[in-house]
């Protein structure tokens, strides 16, 4: 069964900061690790995943980075905003019985940017 | 391009009432569907999955149940609710592909009492 690390819980930082979080995971039944951002009250959307045939994948001001020798990866924001404040959540695959294909979740990390 | 609606959005019910609530995918075929559960400033809890049309497995053992009637249609439902059903229930679809991409709902607010 895949676990999935993740940290920190909470993490606030002043606008224009660089904020980092982490996730580890166990195993992997195929590479596919994708980062969603939540606000309160909405669902979580896909904001950016890497297929580690790359080590790193930016998208604007998101850039993932992997490690899989250390079955790790992180997500960056460059240049934070207020508007990121949100809580973000990693996922690894896992596999499910009948075909199904799952992710696992972290246990997600609430983001504050100050103005 | 596709979309993926739950309703009710918000849902309040006394303890011991039944649950149904419902989920449907436009825009694609044959998707693969999830329901999870997240309680208050927690992460995701998968509770079941479907990968087509009467096939529903289940991953934590409860007092819910769920149903995929049509191809994109998925209902979670319960008989008697209890007060720990309180949460943040979610909907996801998802593709049948190499990589397992899901894309949620925008979510049902059940509160228990």
């Amino acid at each position: 069964q895949q676990q999935v690390k993740q940290s920190p819980q909470s993490l606030i930082v002043q606008k224009g900061g660089i904020p980092i979080i982490n996730c580890a995971y166990e195993n992997t039944a195929f590479d596919y690790f994708p980062w969603y951002q939540q606000f309160p009250g909405k669902g979580p959307a896909l904001l950016i995943a890497i297929r580690p045939d790359v080590s790193e994948k930016k998208e604007g001001r998101f850039t993932i980075s992997f490690n899989k020798s250390a079955k790790q990866f992180s997500l960056h924001i460059m240049d934070s905003q207020p508007g990121d404040s949100a809580t973000y959540f990693c996922a690894a695959p896992s596999e499910g019985t009948g075909s199904a294909r799952q992710l696992t979740f972290g246990s997600g990390t609430q983001l504050t940017v100050l103005p | 391009s596709q979309t993926i609606h739950q309703w009710p959005a918000t849902l309040v019910q006394p303890v011991g009432s039944p649950l149904s609530l419902e989920c449907t995918v436009e825009g694609t075929s044959n998707p693969n569907l999830y329901w999870y559960r997240q309680a208050a400033g927690r992460g995701l809890q998968l509770l079941f999955y479907s990968v087509g049309i009467g096939q529903i497995s289940s991953e934590v053992p409860q007092n819910l149940s769920a149903s995929r009637p049509q191809d994109r249609q998925f209902i979670l439902s319960s008989k008697k609710l209890l007060l720990s059903d309180s949460g943040f229930y979610l909907c996801a679809w998802g593709t049948f592909s190499s990589y397992n991409e899901q894309f949620f709902g925008p979510g049902t607010r059940l509160t228990v009492l």
